[in-house]
């Protein structure tokens, strides 16, 4: 079973609409991010969290400690939302990050 | 704005040939790690270096692999003997140094470079 499963693995949606991505984790963890991955290739680091919400423009993301679970939201979504995004967790004791497989967006205009 | 950089964007080489990646993190950073996506797959970590010594490796990064930090600024990863499943985006990230420990520091990425293995 992997540690960190996110959906949906595949997500459309057309211009304008609200978005939700899902992140469930088995392990216990220290923080909980979510990464951007451009059709090119390159990462980009989009929150890092380890309780609550944060926000960032179109961009909010919450996490339940209790249910090992996060979410990412995108309101108003824009064909330049198009992108894989991943969700990775950091446990204690260790340094690496653990990933998830990414969900695929595509916005159509 | 500070970025990662990492060269060559491209490598191909033959296999049994050594290659080397290159990466500069954020000049104030003091966490370096390798990561790496082999085509189609989940990013994998292979390992995370501090205060000039590797800090924790993953069972991917056996003793084909080594890194090294020559001067102030470089980061480098070395496969000695390529092979064909060493073909992957690899991925370099830098974070910030404080008390607190690296996964919960936010971890600033390369653009990778994509390694091809013949």
């Amino acid at each position: 079973k992997n540690e960190v499963e996110q959906s949906p693995q595949n997500l459309t949606a057309q211009e304008g609409e609200f978005i939700t991505i899902n992140c469930s984790y088995s392990v216990g963890i220290s923080a909980l991010h979510w990464l951007q991955q451009h059709p090119g290739g390159g990462i980009v680091s989009l929150f890092m969290l380890s309780s609550g919400k944060k926000k960032h423009g179109r961009l909010i993301a919450t996490i339940n400690i209790q249910e090992k679970h996060s979410s990412l939201h995108i309101t108003a979504s824009h064909p330049r939302d198009s992108a894989v995004y991943i969700c990775a967790v950091g446990s204690y004791n260790t340094d690496k990050l653990i990933f998830g497989t990414g969900t695929r967006l595509q916005v159509f205009p | 704005e500070p970025e990662v950089t990492q060269t060559p964007s491209h490598q191909v080489t033959q296999m049994g040939q050594e290659v080397i990646l290159r990466c500069v993190p954020i000049s104030n950073h003091l966490y370096f790690y390798w990561y790496r996506q082999i085509l189609g797959q989940k990013v994998e970590f292979l390992v995370s270096f501090y205060n000039n010594e590797i800090s924790e490796k993953s069972e991917i990064f056996d003793d084909q692999f080594s890194v090294e930090r020559p001067d102030g600024s470089n980061f480098t990863l070395k496969i000695r003997s390529t092979k064909l499943e060493d073909s992957a985006m690899y991925f370099c990230a830098s974070s910030e140094g404080d008390f607190r420990l690296p996964p919960s520091l936010e971890q600033y990425f390369g653009p990778g470079t994509r390694l091809t293995v013949t």
